[in-house]
């Protein structure tokens, strides 16, 4: 199945420095790639996601690029806040938008952002 | 579109008890997931349903356990006789058709004493 690397843990930032995370997938059947935030005591929230047909997606302060070949992700966070510290997970899924199944995810990265 | 929702937020039992979780999706998504998160851990897939029928089931998912979804609508995860391993977050998500991304819900913690 489907195994998914996540580096680094934990990653502290200053205000207003970028943050970059990297993720890692074994299956090149997977096609769709979702980037989660999840603060304490909360579910995951979705914040950007690529598919496998397109090679980088920007929303504002957060990027997303994606190599096929070498099988990794990662997300850009510029001009840093406090209120983007949270736990980031990357994620992988395989399957058709008709038939879109189970996500594997990464084991997460606690972002710090000191003010 | 008020999100997803689960019910209960917290539940505290005791070994051997059985328990029974329930998701809301958000309105007319046709894809509901089960998920398991331990603290420092993502998310680990337990069982998929499109609409009524339930597609895929992980082997972390034991017999003790079992998950509906008889009107295509809210779902339920029952576990029965707990055991103190099976303390965690757990997670619901919802899609609709057509598309891949999935929303989670606030999750249900349980713990096992």
């Amino acid at each position: 199945g489907e195994n998914v690397e996540q580096h680094p843990s934990t990653l502290s930032v200053q205000e207003g420095d970028s943050a970059v995370i990297k993720c890692t997938y074994s299956d090149s059947a997977s096609n769709y790639f979702p980037w989660y935030k999840q603060e304490l005591g909360k579910g995951p929230q979705l914040i950007i996601d690529i598919r496998s047909n397109v090679g980088e997606k920007k929303d504002q302060r957060i990027a997303v690029t994606l190599n096929k070949t070498a099988k990794h992700f990662s997300l850009h966070i510029t001009e840093t806040q406090p209120e983007d510290s949270a736990v980031y997970f990357c994620a992988a899924l395989k399957g058709h938008n008709t038939n879109a199944g189970k996500s594997t995810f990464g084991d997460g990265t606690t972002l710090t952002v000191k003010p | 579109d008020t999100g997803v929702s689960q019910d209960p937020r917290h539940k505290i039992t005791k070994r051997g008890q059985n328990v029974t979780f329930r998701c809301d999706p958000i309105s007319e998504h046709n894809r509901l997931y089960w998920y398991r998160q331990t603290l420092g851990q993502g998310p680990e897939f337990l069982t998929y349903f499109q609409n009524e029928a339930q597609l895929e089931k992980s082997r972390l998912l034991s017999d003790r356990f079992s998950a509906e979804r008889p009107k295509g609508s809210f779902s339920t995860l029952e576990i029965q006789r707990t055991e103190q391993g099976d303390s965690a977050m757990y997670l619901c998500a919802s899609g609709g058709t057509g598309a891949k991304e999935q929303y989670f819900g606030p999750g249900t913690r349980l713990t096992v004493t």
